[in-house]
């Protein structure tokens, strides 16, 4: 079976760093991703990992450990704007198919 | 570049009354295609997807089907809609390099 597990809700201060985790249990694994959702709105790729490791995107970075099915997305000098959701979704090769987590759902408080 | 379009981007329909949402996608050829739903606060559940014109796979049984009858076009249908039908419905095509893009999504309420 399938199973993303990630924290349902985070707050963080405008300025700060936060990380948002994501524990997953998936056959024929492929890649790790996450999206932002703003609310009412289509979510958006923002990274995908394959590979162990972190790979950085300006404010953004996503890092990856296969062996312990761990990811975390860690936002960085946070602004107003990054009050999203962020879904963690890992690829199933076999099935050509995302599974997402429930969402971590982000506030940016002044 | 590729776009994909969804229509209508909202919806309100009573219950018992027939579905069709459309999504088509430009700019790519091919290209694997997804049907989700997203409760509202809730995660994304994967409907149906297809792989080309004709093939379709589902993955949660309901009343809901899909169809792909042109290769950049992938519709979801019901002929009689539930209350729990209501839901922000989101289309998405797939790189070859898997990452997923999403169109605008189709907000429905069923009353």
């Amino acid at each position: 079976g399938q199973n993303i597990d990630q924290p349902t809700e985070m707050t963080a201060t405008e300025g700060a760093i936060v990380q948002i985790n994501c524990t997953y249990q998936t056959s024929g694994f492929n890649g790790l991703f996450w999206y932002q959702q703003h609310a009412g709105e289509a979510p958006t790729f923002l990274s995908y990992n394959v590979l162990d490791g972190l790979e950085e995107k300006g404010r953004f970075s996503s890092f990856l450990s296969r062996s312990k099915g761990y990811s975390y997305l860690l936002l960085k000098e946070l602004q107003m704007k990054d009050s999203a959701s962020y879904l963690c979704a890992a690829y199933n090769n076999a099935g050509n198919m995302l599974t997402f987590g429930g969402g971590t759902r982000l506030m940016v408080k002044p | 570049s590729q776009t994909i379009h969804q229509w209508p981007a909202t919806l309100v329909q009573p219950v018992g009354s027939p579905l069709s949402l459309e999504c088509t996608v430009e700019g790519t050829s091919n290209p694997n295609l997804y049907w989700y739903r997203q409760a509202a606060g809730r995660g994304l559940q994967l409907l149906f997807y297809s792989v080309g014109i004709g093939q379709i796979s589902s993955e949660v049984p309901q009343n809901l089907s899909a169809s792909r009858p042109q290769d950049r076009q992938f519709i979801l249908s019901s002929k009689k809609l539930l209350l729990s039908d209501s839901g922000f419905y989101l289309c998405a095509w797939q790189r070859i390099s898997y990452e997923q893009y999403f169109g605008p999504g189709t907000r429905l309420t069923v009353t």
